[in-house]
């Protein structure tokens, strides 16, 4: 297996609404992110997680609050977004501890907040 | 400035034609990224690379760190090849540094 697997791949969200975003791999990498993307704009890192330990945290609201429960699964939960927030939400994971391993991207959720 | 700079923004090109975007950095890196993603779509990782050239199918990736630049070649483009074609490079441990992208449109 040499994917990452999101999903939902779209979820429309109330302002007042939870959610959550899944996210899950089973080629043993122990980095596991979340991006944000915007139209037209490159990945924006939110989170990264490091043998199931959250090791960054780029400034991001409280709204949104990672959780990684085991090796394998990463999730985001939601809770009273913005408007603003509609974004294409993207995991990735990678080899952890050296520079010479690459990413592999899931296919992202597109989240709309009304 | 940013870190990365890409470049063309956004080509346009017809069936067949010899695509070159260009990637230019201002720090020192151990390898470089190309990636691709579809309108809407999630991202797929087409090369990683630290030195010399890199070859798959109709893709080939070059880099020169001694210039801090890389070049992403495409031969005989397709209109399937229309994407966005973004470079990235790995800051510290674990975070990306992302080109703005370039925006191909391969016309039949």
């Amino acid at each position: 297996d040499t994917e990452v697997t999101q999903t939902p791949k779209h979820l429309v969200m109330g302002m007042t609404n939870k959610k959550s975003l899944k996210c899950e791999q089973h080629m043993g990498h122990r980095a596991m992110y979340w991006y944000k993307q915007k139209a037209k704009k490159p990945p924006e890192l939110m989170f990264v997680y490091s043998y199931e330990k959250l090791s960054i945290n780029e400034s991001v609201p409280s709204r949104f609050s990672p959780e990684c429960p085991n090796s394998s699964l990463l999730n985001l939960h939601l809770h009273a977004l913005q408007p603003e927030d509609s974004a294409l939400y993207l995991c990735a994971s990678s080899q952890e501890g050296t520079v010479g391993y690459g990413y592999t991207f899931g296919s992202g959720t597109r989240l709309t907040v009304v | 400035k940013n870190e990365v700079e890409q470049s063309p923004q956004n080509l346009t090109a017809q069936e067949g034609e010899f695509i070159t975007i260009n990637c230019s950095y201002s720090v020192g890196i151990s390898a470089l990224h190309w990636l691709q993603q579809h309108p809407g779509g999630g991202i797929v990782s087409l090369f990683m690379l630290s030195s010399g050239k890199k070859k798959h199918g109709r893709l080939i990736a070059t880099i020169n760190i001694q210039e801090k630049h890389s070049s992403l070649h495409i031969t005989a483009s397709h209109p399937r090849d229309s994407a966005v074609y973004i470079c990235a490079f790995r800051q510290g441990a674990q975070k990306l540094v992302f080109g703005q992208g370039t925006r191909l449109t391969i016309n039949p």
